[in-house]
């Protein structure tokens, strides 16, 4: 089965640490999602690309996240610096086509900072 | 901003009784879906209504739409401890992404 693969799966660090989260979307996905997901405050997203090409990241803080896509296989976020507040996890998510067609997500990356 | 807001937030019921969740949202929209999230698990899609669309049903699942009053349902048939799971609905305004809703909690206790 085609599925969104993840890593790591579980990341603990300590506040001040740069984390890297890892994405591989389905083969032939065009569009790439960044959520991160809260009890406080649900799912939100931070930021997504179609074909490779960032398309809004006003989701996220600027001063301490980025998002790429390198190449069509691999999306990464990055936290630098990590700090407490930034624990929650974070799921990456694919789809064909345009934004709101169904999307396919992954296991999710929780993310502690202490 | 959360689009969508689903409720109850929690729902326990007994193994073979129906659960129905809502969602309702704000500002007119494309399409409507609903997710399930097995804990500790990535959302799975369940179904996709849209907006000109009343009733979708899929094996045990009834979608209801009723733009008028900006709000869906989501029925569960006959439901099992399987279905114990939270459950998102998540809306587009148009080629936009998803917004989801904080989800309601379903417990089928066997």
């Amino acid at each position: 089965d085609a599925r969104v693969t993840q890593t790591p799966r579980h990341k603990v660090t300590e506040m001040g640490q740069e984390v890297t989260m890892r994405c591989q979307p389905i083969l032939g996905h065009n569009t790439v999602f960044w959520y991160r997901q809260t009890m406080m405050q649900g799912l939100e997203l931070l930021a997504y690309f179609r074909n490779r090409a960032p398309l809004d990241d006003s989701g996220m803080p600027k001063d301490r996240f980025s998002a790429e896509m390198p190449d069509a296989t691999l999306a990464t976020l990055k936290i630098q610096p990590s700090e407490p507040r930034d624990s929650a996890v974070y799921f990456c998510a694919s789809g064909r086509g345009s934004l709101n067609e169904k999307l396919f997500f992954g296991s999710g990356t929780q993310l502690s900072v202490l | 901003s959360q689009q969508g807001e689903e409720d109850p937030q929690a729902l326990s019921i007994q193994e073979g009784e129906n659960a129905t969740m809502n969602c309702s949202y704000k500002t007119s929209i494309n399409n409507l879906q609903w997710y399930r999230q097995n804990s500790g698990r990535g959302l799975v899609h369940l179904i996709l209504i849209r907006s000109n669309e009343r009733e979708k049903h899929s094996g045990r699942l009834r979608v209801t739409l009723d733009t008028s009053k900006k709000s869906s349902s989501l029925l569960i048939t006959a439901s099992r401890a399987a279905d114990t799971a939270s459950y998102f609905c998540a809306t587009d305004a148009g080629n936009t992404p998803l917004v989801f809703g904080k989800g309601t909690r379903l417990s089928v206790i066997a």
